[in-house]
């Protein structure tokens, strides 16, 4: 079984500061990518890392996949409150298979 | 992007009875359906997963007489719940698209009491 580890688990920060937070395993995966959950709904897709070392913007969040492509981090600058809800990474293992492994989710509340 | 809608939104059924959720994809044709659990406060833990006109592939853990996956056609995939116990609450949240785009349903919240 492939496991992503999230850290932090829950995160509390003020509107304005910086955070980043880390997806981390001992596998290799093709692919990474990075969900926003909010109550109630399911998670929707942020964006998608494919080359180890790749880093992508959107707007104020940076994604960056690790060389090996065994981990990835999702910074965020000047953090809104708009921006509360669970981080999830997920991977998809080697081989083409398109079931994703998920990572154990970062809870994000950003205080106005 | 594609879209996959979950029917129902909510359910709350009494112990001992069965609970259907369907699955559906409404612009494209879903050969494969990914079947996810999530608890309160917690990650996605994938399920099963379905395939149409086949049977489904169960994760390690997952009784698959409990948990009945059928899909049936290229735009429905259903899970039933049976004998449903308070153990089973939970969000259930299906996942489809073309090959390399996937998309969440919106989940099903289902309380057992």
């Amino acid at each position: 079984t492939q496991l992503l580890e999230q850290s932090p688990q829950f995160l509390s920060i003020q509107e304005g500061e910086n955070l980043t937070v880390y997806c981390n395993s001992s596998s290799v995966f093709s692919s990474l990518q990075w969900y926003r959950q909010e109550p109630g709904e399911g998670p929707v897709l942020l964006v998608t890392v494919v080359t180890g070392g790749e880093v992508k913007k959107l707007k104020r969040l940076t994604f960056q996949f690790g060389d090996a492509r065994k981990d990835s981090s999702l910074h965020i600058t000047a953090a809104q409150p708009g921006d509360t809800g669970l981080y999830l990474c997920a991977g998809r293992p080697l081989g083409g298979r398109r079931a994703l492994t998920f990572g154990s989710g970062t809870r994000l509340q950003v205080q106005p | 992007g594609a879209v996959v809608s979950q029917h129902p939104s909510r359910v709350i059924c009494k112990s001992g009875t069965s609970v259907k959720i369907e699955c559906r994809s409404l612009d494209f044709q879903a050969t494969t359906m990914f079947w996810y659990r999530q608890f309160p406060k917690q990650s996605l833990m994938l399920m099963a997963t379905s395939n149409e006109g086949s049977k489904a592939t169960y994760e390690q853990g997952v009784e698959k007489d409990k948990f009945l996956i059928n899909h049936a056609s290229l735009t429905l995939s259903t899970l039933t719940v049976t004998s449903a116990h308070p153990e089973d609450s939970s969000f259930y949240i299906c996942r489809g698209g073309p090959f390399y785009e996937q998309y969440f349903g919106p989940g099903t919240r289902l309380t057992v009491t």
